[in-house]
């Protein structure tokens, strides 16, 4: 199946720093998506996004397909941002979306 | 529009027990997943059901298996539980097979 790859695993910044995560994978996808895991273990949909770019508030991903790599974007941090964020990815052979270790993100006051 | 609903939230089990969580998806959803969220392993796939059918299954001992109801419900069981069976189990919803997913709350489990 597809391997999917997070970095970095940490990141830590200051309020209103700017950061982009990235998701590298290992094979074409059909499937997308990037999370966001809140405190109690859910993990909240940010993009589903196989190809292109998208943009929602302070957040935007872009996927190039091509070379199979995914961008997260987080503008102006918010305290509020702070946890895990996964990728996850699926390919046209199988049903099962593979998730990355995720990074841990920490914004600070 | 009612979200993916995980039940229980909570479960304490004994080593040797059985246990079974359940999974409601998303109205019109047809597909339903399950993960096994751990500190050491990550999220890691379980498996798939569409319309009754198990379609993919992850690399887990036959203890863990599921079903998947008439009404897209499903169930996971796991027997004989194991310490290392503590994890939190996350079910995903999608419309139809490599769509976009949504996951329930998820049931954390703790085996003692």
């Amino acid at each position: 199946g597809i391997q999917v790859e997070q970095s970095p695993p940490d990141l830590i910044l200051q309020e209103g720093a700017n950061s982009t995560l990235r998701c590298n994978f290992s094979d074409s996808v059909n499937n997308l998506q990037w999370f966001h895991q809140n405190p109690w273990g859910q993990l909240i949909n940010l993009f589903y996004i196989p190809s292109g770019t998208k943009q929602n508030g302070r957040l935007s991903a872009t996927t190039v397909a091509t070379e199979r790599y995914s961008l997260l974007y987080i503008s102006s941090s918010q305290t509020t941002d702070s946890g895990v964020y996964f990728c996850a990815a699926d390919d046209y052979n199988n049903n099962d979306m593979r998730f990355g270790a995720g990074t841990r993100l920490t914004v600070k006051p | 529009k009612a979200g993916v609903t995980q039940t229980p939230r909570y479960l304490i089990k004994t080593r040797g027990q059985q246990v079974t969580l359940s999974c409601s998806p998303i109205s019109g959803h047809r597909s339903v997943s399950w993960y096994q969220q751990t500190p050491g392993q990550g999220l890691q796939f379980l498996f798939e059901y569409f319309s009754e059918t198990q379609r993919n299954k992850g690399n887990f001992p036959g203890r863990f298996s599921g079903r998947q109801f008439s009404n897209s419900r499903s169930e996971m069981n796991v027997s004989t539980l194991e310490l290392g069976d503590s994890a939190l189990y996350l079910c995903a919803s999608t419309q139809q097979s490599n769509t976009e997913a949504f996951f329930g709350q998820g049931t954390r489990l703790t085996v003692v």
